[in-house]
């Protein structure tokens, strides 16, 4: 998998919204963007994935780059249980397993 | 929940003993991944299942066996722990494996004195 940067940590607050970076300028054109965060002592868990165009599900919402070498996560309206580390992963279709890198720590401040 | 349970949940151990972790689902999806987590690295792939009785090995297999004799159970040994080895395991299943999503177990943290 094509490697990603990401801010070490960032830090909101409660209600407002969060826009996290992910960049990857290497990306090839089989490569999906992946969203997991992990919340403190838990497993990883999904929260969105897209290929070109802008995503939206109940948890974000994946804005993508015109010319893929840079995606946002968007949490609208940020609350306390989103404060976890969040793993931009570029999957491609044909790989096994997903490739972490370290993530962003998003910190929520009340 | 994806319907995923990892056994023991907490295991101390000391080093040259074989140590097995389970990671049992309950959704009967095909694929099934080991990861291990270790502080200053994301998780890394030790080894992976598209199958029973079909596994492969991950980037970080060596020390490592795994076995899946039925859908439902994927097991990692560690035939003689060292020290290297302690680390926070996950185990995670996909539905249809390359490219898919994957749902993570709550993990087993392992200390190996």
């Amino acid at each position: 998998d094509a490697k990603t940067t990401q801010p070490n940590s960032m830090e909101s607050n409660e209600e407002e919204p969060v826009h996290l970076p992910c960049n990857h300028s290497t990306i090839s054109g089989t490569d999906y963007i992946h969203w997991y965060r992990q919340l403190p002592s838990q497993g990883p868990e999904y929260v969105i994935h897209g290929l070109t165009s802008n995503v939206n599900n109940r948890m974000a919402s994946l804005a993508i780059a015109e010319d893929r070498k840079s995606s946002t996560l968007i949490l609208h309206r940020a609350t306390l249980r989103d404060a976890a580390v969040y793993y931009c992963i570029l999957r491609d279709i044909r790989a096994d397993g997903l490739t972490f890198g370290k993530g962003t720590h998003l910190i929520i401040q009340p | 929940d994806a319907g995923i349970t990892q056994s023991p949940r907490h295991k101390v151990t000391e080093t040259g003993t074989p140590v097995t972790l389970r990671c049992h689902q309950t959704e009967n999806h095909r694929y099934m991944y080991w990861y291990r987590q270790d502080p200053g690295h994301g998780l890394r792939l030790i080894h992976y299942s598209y199958g029973v009785k079909d596994t492969d090995k991950g980037e970080v297999s060596d020390g490592y066996s795994v076995s899946r004799s039925k859908t439902e159970d994927f097991l990692l040994t560690l035939e003689s722990a060292t020290s290297s080895q302690t680390s926070v395991y996950f185990c995670a299943i996909s539905v249809s494996g390359s490219g898919d999503t994957q749902y993570f177990g709550p993990g087993t943290r392992l200390t190996v004195l």
